[in-house]
């Protein structure tokens, strides 16, 4: 069975500083995709960055980076000069495609950044 | 409009009654996904539709629950004789059909359920 552990339920950080999400997965697959979503209080779910499995390259968007092990089956998103909108649940996904397209989701990391 | 749409918003409803709660994906998303999300909890899926295959019903935790879809548009999740441990947030999802594409799905707003 495909599965997505995420390890910290809770981490609070000071506004500004650097954190880091874990995520590990298990899966036979080769091909696959990977996916971190934000959840504001708003509740509305946002994708933040996605990785696709074959490339080498670790995705970034902005202030926002993946540390991307296939080897180890790893997936940290690593958020730069935190600010204080990025205070949300931060869940990481993952897809293997021509399957399902099902996207299995970790139980997601609360992430509170303080003043 | 542009993202996935959700009706109601929230919802209050009495034990024991049904409710609808209706999704409208994205224009030309194949794939339509429904989950449950418990107060301070991760994501439950729920029910999966890829455009014209069988549903994937996997994820529904009774016959209570039920969904439909019309074609690649409107779906509607039905709970019957509701609980309170229905009590949750209803989140639908859509994505593109795999081939080309990578994956990513856009959530609506999510409907909010409070079962008396």
């Amino acid at each position: 069975a495909q599965t997505v552990t995420q390890s910290q339920p809770e981490m609070s950080v000071q506004e500004a500083e650097t954190v880091t999400l874990s995520c590990t997965y298990d899966t036979s697959e080769n091909n696959y995709y990977l996916f971190w979503y934000k959840q504001p209080p708003s509740r509305q779910m946002i994708l933040v960055i996605r990785q696709e499995a074959y490339k080498q390259q670790n995705a970034t968007e902005n202030r926002f980076s993946v540390n991307f092990q296939k080897a180890a089956k790893s997936f940290s998103l690593k958020i730069s000069d935190s600010q204080l909108g990025d205070t949300a649940m931060y869940f990481c996904a993952f897809m293997t495609p021509n399957r399902d397209d099902k996207i299995i989701f970790g139980k997601g990391t609360r992430l509170h950044i303080l003043p | 409009g542009a993202g996935v749409s959700q009706s109601p918003s929230n919802k209050v409803t009495e034990k024991g009654k049904d409710v609808e709660l209706r999704c409208d994906p994205i224009s030309g998303h194949t794939a339509l996904y429904w989950y449950r999300q418990r107060l301070g909890q991760g994501l439950e899926f729920l029910i999966y539709f890829q455009g014209n295959s069988a549903p994937d019903k996997s994820g529904l935790p009774s016959d209570r629950f039920s969904a439909e879809r019309t074609g690649e548009s409107v779906s509607t999740l039905t709970i019957q004789r509701t609980q309170q441990e229905d009590s949750a947030v209803y989140l639908c999802a859509s994505s593109l059909a795999w081939s080309g594409t990578s994956g990513a799905q856009y959530f609506g707003p999510g409907t909010r359920l409070l079962v008396l």
